[in-house]
């Protein structure tokens, strides 16, 4: 079954500490890929950061990673130096060779002052 | 780079009407998802488009329906509105094959 599994419905870390959110998916397409959003409570889905099935690297963009593992099937989010603003919902979302698109449940973040 | 438009943005309606929701997306993407977000349900994908051909549909009754045009921008119409019917409805849009989707702001729709 094709699916996306976020383990941490909520998440408290302390201002400027790093913060990895979890996330594993599964899926028998050999080609796919995996994206990050961020949904602050305005409402808006702000797209993060994607890495595809058959990229080597990591993709990084600005403070925020992927540390993308294929034999485990995970492609956790890394944040580094934390800010206040980075507070907010964010999805696990992984696309498949027929378009479709599967999120995840969410982990809500709270940055602490 | 315009982004996702997706108007209007807040919508009250009653029981029993019906409502269409617009997307315009991203200049050149072909593909447009719609998913409906609440509370209790989460982010659910409701059905999408790519060159006016839906290819892929959630698991929603036949009261949610959708059409694409030839420009790319699309509409999405629910009938005889539930209170149930009360949530976040959220557009992307994509080049398709596995590139990322690219959200509007969403319509926030009450039903009273």
């Amino acid at each position: 079954a094709q699916k996306i599994t976020q383990t941490q419905p909520g998440m408290f870390v302390q201002e400027k500490e790093a913060v990895t959110l979890d996330c594993t998916y599964d899926t028998s397409d050999p080609s796919y890929g995996l994206f990050w959003y961020k949904q602050p409570s305005s409402g808006e889905m702000i797209f993060l950061i994607y890495q595809g099935s058959y990229d080597q690297q990591n993709a990084t963009e600005g403070r925020y990673s992927l540390n993308f593992q294929k034999a485990r099937k995970s492609a956790n989010l890394v944040i580094s130096a934390s800010q206040l603003g980075d507070s907010a919902m964010y999805f696990c979302a992984m696309s498949l060779r027929d378009d479709k698109i599967i999120f995840g449940k969410g982990t809500r973040l709270h940055i602490l002052p | 780079k315009a982004g996702v438009t997706q108007t209007p943005r807040y919508l009250i309606k009653t029981r029993g009407q019906q409502v269409t929701l617009s997307c315009s997306p991203i200049s050149g993407h072909r593909s447009v998802s719609w998913y409906q977000q609440t509370p209790g349900q989460g982010l659910q994908f409701l059905f999408e488009y790519f060159s006016e051909t839906q290819r892929n549909k959630g698991n929603f009754p036949g009261r949610f329906s959708g059409r694409q045009f030839s420009n790319s921008r699309s509409e999405m119409n629910v009938s005889t509105l539930e209170l149930g019917d009360s949530a976040l409805y959220l557009c992307a849009s994509s080049f398709g094959g596995n590139q990322p989707q690219h959200f509007g702001d969403g319509t926030r729709l009450s039903i009273l």
